[in-house]
């Protein structure tokens, strides 16, 4: 069964840390792998990511895709209160026909 | 541009009766696909459409639980009859032909008594 897990599932940080979260999955025919920020109902997207090794950037929010370890990391710098949200974990399997989400991590950035 | 929009926001109804959810994806945007999200888990897909042909439905309840995209465009899920388990907020999100990312919809929130 097509899964991903994402960690930690909870992180309190003060503004100004840097955050790691994780995600790993197991899913057939693997796609492609996208990072959605969640503040209050709708999931926002953030990044997609296909090939291994190639990071992407957008601001203080980095994410990098490790095939070989079936796995990603989203990284966040100088992080602010307003980073205060659930980071979600998607992966596309089966030739984009099949999409699972992750259960998410919820940040929060205390001032 | 446009996003996608959904209505109503908010339905509270008794176990037993009938909803229907309404979801119009951005212009343009071949592929829809409705979640229901469970409070404190990630969205769970329901069904996936490719214009108005069914990719995936492997995990949406048919016994109580139907969508539709007549015209490839504007999509309708219904749940009949609810059960207090359905309690969740329902995404609608879309993206276009080609590309995995998904531009998601405010969500309706249903609350089943």
């Amino acid at each position: 069964e097509d899964k991903v897990v994402q960690s930690p599932l909870s992180l309190v940080v003060h503004e100004g840390d840097t955050v790691t979260l994780n995600c790993s999955y197991e899913v057939t025919n693997f796609r492609s792998l996208l990072w959605y920020k969640q503040e209050k109902k709708a999931p926002t997207f953030l990044f997609m990511l296909t090939s291994s090794g190639i990071e992407k950037k957008s601001g203080r929010l980095s994410s990098i895709l490790d095939k070989k370890e079936l796995s990603s990391i989203l990284n966040i710098t100088a992080t602010q209160t307003g980073d205060s949200a659930i980071y979600l974990c998607a992966v596309a399997g089966n030739y984009g026909q099949n999409f699972v989400f992750g259960p998410g991590t919820r940040l929060s950035v205390l001032p | 541009e446009a996003g996608v929009a959904q209505s109503p926001r908010y339905k509270i109804i008794e176990k037993r009766q009938s909803v229907a959810f309404w979801c119009n994806p951005i212009s343009g945007h071949a592929t829809l696909y409705w979640y229901q999200q469970i409070l404190g888990q990630g969205p769970k897909l329901l069904i996936q459409f490719q214009n108005n042909g069914v990719v995936d439905d492997s995990q949406l309840p048919k016994d109580r639980f139907s969508a539709e995209r007549l015209k490839g465009v504007d999509s309708t899920l219904k749940i009949q009859p609810a059960k207090l388990e359905d309690s969740a907020v329902y995404l609608c999100a879309s993206s276009s032909s080609g590309t995995d990312t998904q531009y998601f919809g405010p969500g309706t929130r249903l609350t089943v008594l």
